[in-house]
């Protein structure tokens, strides 16, 4: 079993509509939780973080959060062709020492 | 405010040969990380130093090495490549202590191993 593990796609989804992506984690210890983006040919870009169960929203992004269920979402709405990326998920067990582990990603396809 | 520079961008060795990758943290950051990431895999932690020391390790052979400069600077060394260590190296800096464990990322060095 992977670490963190997300459907690979691409999820392909039409302008203005929401994507949504999802991603399972297998440590319980983890607490912290983070999106990434990543376009082609490009480092990883930092989208969101979330440490408390529930919703976090910011702009047209939101991440949801169960630790109950190991589970952690992104949202994204009003979905624009620039959306159109890789999009990682990413744990750790929260300290600044710790290592991120991250998922092998999810192919954001926006079609207009 | 600077953020997570790498370099070179690009490089090109021969199986048997070693490497040396360097990065600079964001301004106000300390610690290092390294990840390696395969095309169409997410990054792989290498290793992460703190203090000039390695701090904590992936699962990557002793080939892969690396130090932390007193101003927090780094290099990520690779001895005897493999066709396999072709990747994408990327940098991730951050604050020991500070309010969250939040990475940033370099915009990495894409090593080619022919």
């Amino acid at each position: 079993q992977k670490e963190v593990e997300q459907n690979s796609g691409p999820l392909s989804v039409p302008e203005g509509a929401i994507a949504s992506l999802n991603c399972t984690y297998s440590d319980r210890g983890s607490q912290s939780f983070f999106w990434y983006r990543q376009y082609s040919g490009k480092s990883p870009e930092l989208i969101m973080f979330i440490y408390s169960n529930g919703d976090k929203e910011d702009g047209r992004f939101t991440a949801q959060l169960n630790k109950a269920s190991q589970y952690v979402s992104l949202l994204i709405r009003d979905s624009q062709p620039s959306d159109s990326a890789t999009y990682l998920c990413a744990v750790s067990r929260g300290s600044s020492a710790s290592k991120i582990i991250f998922g092998s990603g999810t192919r954001l396809s926006i079609r207009p | 405010d600077a953020g997570v520079t790498q370099s070179p961008t690009h490089l090109i060795k021969t199986r048997g040969q070693q490497v040396t990758l360097r990065c600079s943290p964001k301004s106000g950051h300390d610690t290092v990380s390294w990840y390696q990431q395969a095309l169409g895999q997410g990054p792989q932690f290498i290793f992460q130093y703190y203090e000039e020391e390695e701090r904590q390790r992936g699962n990557f052979p002793d080939r892969f090495s690396g130090h932390q400069f007193p101003n927090y600077s780094s290099e990520l060394n690779v001895n005897a490549l493999l066709l396999g260590d072709s990747a994408l190296y990327l940098c991730a800096s951050s604050l020991d202590g500070g309010a969250t464990d939040t990475q940033y990322f370099g915009p990495g060095t894409r090593l080619t191993v022919l």
